[in-house]
């Protein structure tokens, strides 16, 4: 069946620091990959996401790359802002005939002044 | 811009009791879910609805679980009898169409249930 493995948290970085969080799957078909963040308090809000291989979603200053050679969607950001703190969430959605989302387990982003 | 929202946004509830958590759906979608998150767990598939009736169910998703869309515009789930181990996060999400694919799904804020 389809999976999400991500990075484990939680994960401090200084504000203006660059960030990585990693993301791979596993998934028959064609999936659609996304990055879900939730804020404190809040619902799950999309990021970005990329429907094919070699895509770049883009969002606020994060990216994502669909990399089907290595089944990854790792989440970057040049420079990260204090208001970036938040839980995010790798997910996947599988185009052919089931649309539900996997998710990965989360990774807490706290981001220091 | 439209959004999904949920009531209530905190239930505690004694363990057997019903429970019934309400979703408005963005006006134009056609595709419903509902998902749950156990605290410092990840997100999980529950249930997807469409057209009236149940597209696919995960194997949590058991006969004490069940959805309706009563009137046109609410989007429920009804926990009959509630274990200690339902006490989660419920969000409910939905999505519309695009040349006949269906979009993305936009998340409501959430239910923390507890159950006691």
């Amino acid at each position: 069946g389809n999976s999400v493995t991500q990075m484990e948290g939680p994960v401090t970085l200084s504000e203006e620091a660059f960030l990585t969080i990693n993301c791979t799957y596993t998934a028959t078909g064609y999936p659609s990959l996304f990055w879900y963040v939730q804020y404190p308090g809040e619902g799950l809000q999309l990021l970005l996401k990329a429907t094919k291989a070699d895509d770049k979603g883009s969002n606020k200053g994060f990216e994502a790359t669909y990399r089907k050679e290595t089944t990854s969607f790792h989440l970057e950001k040049g420079s990260v802002q204090v208001s970036d703190s938040a839980v995010y969430f790798c997910a996947l959605s599988d185009l052919f005939g089931n649309e539900k989302l996997t998710f990965g387990t989360g990774t807490r982003l706290t981001i220091i002044p | 811009e439209p959004e999904v929202t949920q009531t209530p946004s905190h239930q505690v509830t004694q363990m057997g009791q019903e429970v019934i958590l309400r979703c408005v759906p963005i006006s134009n979608h056609l595709y419903f879910y509902w998902y749950r998150q156990i605290l410092g767990q990840k997100v999980e598939f529950l249930v997807s609805f469409y057209n009236n009736e149940i597209s696919e169910k995960s194997e949590i998703f058991d006969d004490q679980f069940s959805v309706e869309r009563p009137d046109g515009s609410n989007f429920t789930l009804k926990i009959r009898s509630t274990k200690l181990e339902d006490s989660a996060m419920y969000f409910c999400a939905s999505s519309g169409t695009s040349g006949g694919l269906q979009e993305t799904q936009y998340f409501g804020p959430g239910t923390r249930l507890l159950v006691l």
